[in-house]
């Protein structure tokens, strides 16, 4: 099957600070590469996405690079806020066969910001 | 609210049973994706219907099947249930059914299965 990998699984960074969280993908043909935060106790929400003719998208504090090349893409947090607290999942789409494809989820990274 | 409504949020059956969890998607989403989030566990991809019929299938069990009716909500059902089924259970839904188009997920609350 297709192998997606978040680094790491755990990010601890004091607020204000900035955080990276990277995902590795196997699928070449991906061309859709989107995040979604989990808080406690709830429904994962997208926060940003990317397609694949662009390396770069912003949205306020968050951004998404795309290395095609290298198959993997980030997610960076500017000064951190307390609200960012949460689980992060990175979810190529990834090609499931049979004409079909899909959004495979990572595992997830925990995001603790420290007061 | 997302507008993506799973029912029953809560659920708790003992082993060997059999359950049916209920989604309807956001009104104009043709696709339901089902997925898996089992304690300190991403979310595993079941099984996807776009417009009626089976369009894909993950790491889904024998053990449970799925469809998508007419009116385009779904039924999960669970059967000889097992303490390792424990989870939440996301229904997602989507306009599209492909990376042709736009893929947004939108996720329900989610149903929580305890088999015990």
């Amino acid at each position: 099957g297709e192998n997606v990998e978040q680094h790491p699984s755990t990010l601890s960074v004091q607020e204000g600070d900035s955080a990276v969280i990277k995902c590795t993908y196997s699928d070449s043909a991906s061309n859709y590469f989107p995040w979604y935060k989990q808080e406690l106790g709830k429904r994962p929400q997208l926060i940003i996405d990317i397609r694949s003719n662009v390396g770069e998208k912003k949205d306020q504090r968050i951004a998404v690079t795309l290395n095609k090349t290298a198959k993997h893409f980030s997610l960076h947090i500017t000064e951190t806020q307390p609200e960012d607290s949460a689980v992060y999942f990175c979810a190529p789409l990834i090609d499931l066969g049979g004409g079909a494809d899909g959004l495979t989820f990572g595992k997830g990274t925990h995001l603790i910001i420290q007061p | 609210d997302s507008g993506v409504t799973q029912t029953p949020k809560h659920l708790i059956t003992a082993t060997g049973q059999r359950v049916t969890l209920r989604c309807s998607p956001r009104s104009g989403d043709l696709s339901v994706y089902w997925y898996q989030q089992s304690l300190d566990q991403g979310l595993q991809f079941l099984i996807h219907y776009y417009n009626g019929e089976e369009r894909a299938k993950g790491n889904i069990l024998e053990r449970f099947s799925a469809q998508q009716f007419p009116d385009l909500h779904s039924e999960l059902n669970l059967s000889s249930l097992e303490l390792g089924d424990s989870a939440l259970y996301f229904c997602a839904s989507s306009v599209g059914q492909g990376a042709q188009g736009a893929n947004v997920l939108t996720f329900g609350a989610g149903s929580r299965l305890t088999v015990l």
